[in-house]
């Protein structure tokens, strides 16, 4: 099975600018969160989608918006970016079915960078 | 609010030596689970190790294993005999039992001395 893959996987942004990432998760798996991994605040959580459905959101400002497909893949964006907005994000997916403590599988990352 | 917090953000351990890295925890939750993730310099982040709050069993996966002390909100994770390919960011993860938000404390930077 082919594992969480994100595109891209580096990425250079100027401020001002919008971007977005994606996000395929594992085949079967209908559940996809989001994190911001950054060396002052480490792993932050993002939000969750299940079914195209945005379940769970983090504390991060409206700039921060995502979407999940039919196919499950997801999308995020962040617009008006700022230099903070810096960072690893990773995507993470997970079976629908078992208890809501189970594997989450990550992906490589994309790293965001803002200049 | 939940917390989890690593105390030690570096640690070493010589080749085939046991190490332990702490990790506690704050929650008024009674059905969580707690994790483990390895996140080696590639970045890959893998899962190490999960608990389940409600087993007072210690979870156990080949070298690696943890000692949950719920009451003490503490969950420490062993790894015995240490091989190289331990080197990597350790973080210690925790989920209320009705989402999969992952609360994470900073991370602990292990290396294996050959």
């Amino acid at each position: 099975k082919a594992g969480v893959t994100q595109t891209p996987r580096y990425l250079i942004k100027t401020r001002g600018q919008q971007v977005t990432l994606s996000c395929s998760p594992i085949s079967g798996h209908r559940s996809v969160s989001w994190y911001q991994q950054t060396p002052g605040q480490g792993l932050q959580f993002l939000f969750e989608y299940f079914s195209e459905t945005q379940r769970n959101k983090g504390n991060f400002p409206g700039r921060f918006s995502g979407r999940q497909f039919s196919n499950s893949r997801s999308e995020m964006n962040v617009s008006t970016l700022e230099l903070g907005d810096s960072a690893l994000y990773l995507c993470a997916s997970s079976s629908s079915t078992g208890p809501l403590g189970g594997e989450q599988y990550f992906g490589p990352g994309t790293r965001l960078t803002v200049t | 609010a939940q917390t989890v917090t690593q105390s030690q953000p570096e640690m070493s351990v010589q080749e085939a030596e046991t190490v332990t890295l702490s990790c506690t925890y704050d929650t008024s939750e009674s059905d969580y689970y707690l994790f483990w993730y390895k996140q080696p310099p590639s970045r890959q982040m893998i899962l190490v190790i999960r608990q389940e709050a409600y087993k007072q069993q210690n979870a156990t996966e080949n070298r690696f294993s943890v000692n949950f002390q719920k009451a003490a909100k503490s969950f420490s994770l062993k790894i015995s005999d240490s091989q190289l390919g331990d080197a990597a960011m350790y973080f210690c993860a925790y989920s209320a039992g009705n989402n999969r938000k992952l609360i994470w404390g900073l991370g602990t930077s292990l290396a294996v001395n050959p």
